[in-house]
C-alpha cells in the first residue's frame, strides 16, 4: 500500500498566477500520476511522472501549462501555470506501488479555485 | 481503445434498499477492473477489484463480478446505509499499456434514512 499526502489541500488563486502542488508518498515508487477532476466530472489523466525523465503528457495537456517535477522516488510537483477560471478543479496525484496494475492509491486532492 | 461506461446518476435510495450501479468496459487484452469510492470532501479510495474473468471483488458489503462475456463489472450491495452516500467510479487498467487507469464518469449515490 501507499500513503500519499498533498499540499496545499485547497487554494483560491487569482487569474494569471501559478500554483505548485506537492505530492509526497511514504514509499519509493517508480511512476506517479497526476489527474484532474473538474466539477461533477470524472478523473482525467494529465501526465505520468517518472523519476529521472520527462513527464509524459496526455492529449490536451502540455508541459508549458502543467510543468511537472519528479526529483526522487517519493516526491513530485505539478504546477498549474497562468491560471484561468477553467482550471478550477481538484488535482490528484496517485501511484501504483506494485507496478502490476494491481491498484492505484490516491492522494486526498488539491481543490483549486481560480477567480 | 480503452474506455469505461458507467450508469449515470444521481441515484437516490432509501436505507436498506438494494443497490446496483452498472459498469461496462471496452479494453484490449485482459484488463483489471476496479471500483473506487469518493466520500464527500475526500479523495478516492479503492473499494474492490478483480483481476481476471469470473473473479468477484468484495468489500464492506459491496460486490462486483468480472464478466468477460458481457464486458461488465456491475457494483451491488444488498442493503445500503446512509454512510454509503458517495460517488462511485468504475475503472480499468489495461494489461498492455502501462499503469494508466481509465475511469468512468462516476455515479453519485445518496441514501436517505
Amino acid at each position: 500500500s501507499a500513503v500519499i499526502s498533498q499540499k496545499p489541500s485547497r487554494d483560491i488563486c487569482q487569474r494569471g498566477t501559478s500554483l505548485t502542488i506537492q505530492c509526497q508518498v511514504d514509499s519509493q515508487v517508480t511512476m506517479m500520476f497526476w489527474y484532474r477532476q473538474q466539477p461533477g466530472q470524472s478523473l482525467t489523466l494529465i501526465a505520468t511522472a517518472n523519476q529521472g525523465s520527462e513527464a509524459t503528457y496526455e492529449s490536451g495537456f502540455v508541459i508549458d501549462k502543467f510543468p511537472i517535477s519528479r526529483p526522487n522516488l517519493t516526491f513530485s510537483t505539478l504546477t498549474v501555470s497562468n491560471m484561468s477560471p477553467e482550471d478550477s478543479s481538484i488535482y490528484l496525484c496517485s501511484v501504483d506501488p506494485s507496478g502490476q496494475y494491481n491498484e492505484q492509491f490516491f492522494g486526498p486532492g488539491t481543490r483549486l479555485t481560480v477567480l | 481503445g480503452n474506455s469505461v461506461t458507467q450508469m449515470e446518476g444521481p441515484v437516490t435510495l432509501s436505507e436498506e434498499a438494494f443497490l446496483t450501479i452498472n459498469c461496462t468496459y471496452t479494453a484490449t487484452g485482459y484488463p483489471s477492473l476496479f471500483w473506487y469510492v469518493q466520500y464527500p470532501g475526500e479523495g478516492l479510495q479503492l473499494l474492490l477489484k478483480a483481476t481476471k474473468a469470473d473473479d468477484k471483488g468484495s468489500n464492506k458489503g459491496f460486490e462486483a463480478t468480472y464478466r468477460k462475456e458481457t464486458t461488465s463489472f456491475h457494483l451491488e450491495k444488498g442493503s445500503v446505509q446512509v454512510s454509503d452516500s458517495a460517488v462511485y467510479f468504475c475503472a480499468l487498467s489495461p494489461s498492455n499499456t502501462g499503469n494508466q487507469f481509465y475511469f468512468g464518469t462516476g455515479t453519485s449515490l445518496t441514501v436517505i434514512p
